[in-house]
């Protein structure tokens, strides 16, 4: 069955660097999403991606975080300049159509130090 | 803005009883409600989805939902739970015409007990 795939699964970065999270959304997917979620909180929508741009975004993903689709399979998440606060569990998240189901991968445990 | 509450943080149960985790949701247009689970040290898995139709819906593992519009409500319900259900489940709400970003509950935690 396809599923979505997160790497890493753990990530240890300083406070002030530049991290790069990955995902491949499954394949004939067109809708994809990043989430997040700090430790004993909700989970939380940061944006969608839909034919190479934002379709929407919340306040949380603010000039810090960028999208990007650098190929045909990958779908990053990439936050400039980590803060303490950044530390979560990241998900990425994918749909068949706007309005289908979204399929999430084992996410990515942020850690800022 | 829509929010979404799971009313227990915790539902410890006996094995091979029944549970029922509770989902409300605010919003005074039309939804799309889901449940996910996750397993320890894994990501979330949809279990079960209202999309329209029948307001019984069944998902994987034994499980299903009913919506209740008038209650606003979307809750979990399983006849016989067993050990492994034991994870954190999540309700999640999309508003009709209003994006796809889906809000998340708080989560219950289900503690299955021998």
């Amino acid at each position: 069955e396809p599923e979505v795939t997160q790497t890493p699964s753990h990530q240890v970065t300083q406070m002030g660097q530049e991290v790069i999270l990955r995902c491949v959304p499954i394949s004939n997917h067109l809708y994809f999403y990043w989430y997040r979620q700090i430790l004993g909180q909700k989970v939380e929508f940061l944006v969608s991606f839909y034919n190479n741009e934002i379709s929407e975004k919340s306040e949380i993903f603010d000039d810090q975080f960028s999208v990007e689709r650098p190929d045909g399979s990958n779908f990053t998440l990439k936050i400039r300049s980590t803060k303490l606060e950044d530390s979560a569990m990241y998900f990425c998240a994918s749909s068949e159509e706007a309005f289908y189901e979204q399929y999430f991968g084992p996410g990515t445990r942020l850690t800022v130090t | 803005a829509q929010s979404v509450t799971q009313l227990d943080s915790q539902v410890p149960v006996f094995e091979e009883a029944p549970v029922e985790l509770r989902c409300n949701y605010s919003s005074s247009v039309s939804v799309y409600l889901f449940w996910y689970v996750q397993y320890p040290n894994q990501g979330l898995q949809l279990l079960l989805k209202y999309l329209s139709g029948s307001t019984l819906v069944k998902g994987i593992n034994g499980f299903e939902a009913e919506f209740n519009k008038s209650q606003t409500s979307f809750h979990l319900r399983k006849p016989s739970v067993h050990i492994s259900d034991t994870a954190e489940y999540f309700c999640a709400v999309r508003v009709n015409n209003a994006g796809n970003m889906l809000t998340f509950g708080g989560g219950t935690r289900l503690m299955v007990k021998p």
